[in-house]
């Protein structure tokens, strides 16, 4: 067990939707990283927050948004869903950004899109 | 464009023997490694991270470092079938991201 929890583990949503997936960071970690993970691919960096604010972002469009509670919980947001938006989709949590922090993973949330 | 470079697999290997995981990386300015573990369908899990050329130790693990090479491997001795799973090698990339390989599929005879 990590301490890193999502919800829901499970989701099937109707191409064009919009979906938020949440995720509650380890106790002490300030920072948040999503990653979607497609069938046989390692993960995709999505985007990272520090301290309630975006700290660095992948090579995904802006309908995939985000945000960071005070709590250090974050969640997922993402609009106009498409059919290759069907993932896994991870959050994991460090105690800061940069250089020699572990990131430890939460199980992940099965994103269907029909 | 960063990328990291893993076996995909599937690499076979006799209960008991050691397993060789191979990864090699593009940004030479990477400082951080890590190896996870994924079994399927669940979450990755971080099994090992290294910082400094060499080799880190940790019970059957062993992660060894080549920055010269831009090279990252991982050795299990005396392999279980409970090591049977997908490993992931992973890089981190400035200060704010992780880029990750595709895996190495390794599956432990019995």
């Amino acid at each position: 067990e990590t301490g890193v929890t999502q919800s829901p583990t499970h989701l099937i949503k109707t191409r064009g939707q919009q979906v938020t997936l949440r995720c509650s960071s380890q106790s002490g970690h300030n920072t948040v990283s999503w990653y979607q993970q497609a069938l046989g691919q390692g993960p995709q960096f999505i985007f990272q927050y520090y301290r309630e604010e975006e700290n660095g972002r992948g090579n995904f469009p802006p309908r995939f948004s985000g945000l960071q509670f005070p709590n250090y919980s974050s969640e997922l947001n993402v609009n106009a869903l498409e059919l290759d938006d069907s993932a896994l989709y991870l959050c994991a949590s460090s105690l800061q950004p940069g250089l020699n922090t572990e990131a430890f993973f939460g199980q992940g949330t099965r994103l269907t899109v029909v | 464009q960063k990328e990291v470079e893993q076996n995909s697999g599937p690499l076979s290997v006799p209960e008991g023997a050691i397993a060789s995981l191979n990864c090699t990386y593009s940004d030479r300015g990477s400082q951080s490694f890590f190896w996870y573990r994924q079994y399927s369908g669940k979450s990755p899990e971080l099994i090992m991270f290294i910082y400094s050329n060499g080799d880190k130790e940790d019970g059957r693990f062993t992660a060894q470092l080549n920055k010269a090479s831009q090279y990252v491997s991982l050795l299990i001795r005396d392999s279980q079938p409970s090591d049977s799973a997908t490993y992931l090698c992973a890089v981190m990339v400035g200060d704010d991201k992780i880029i990750f390989g595709k895996g190495t599929r390794l599956h432990i005879l019995p």
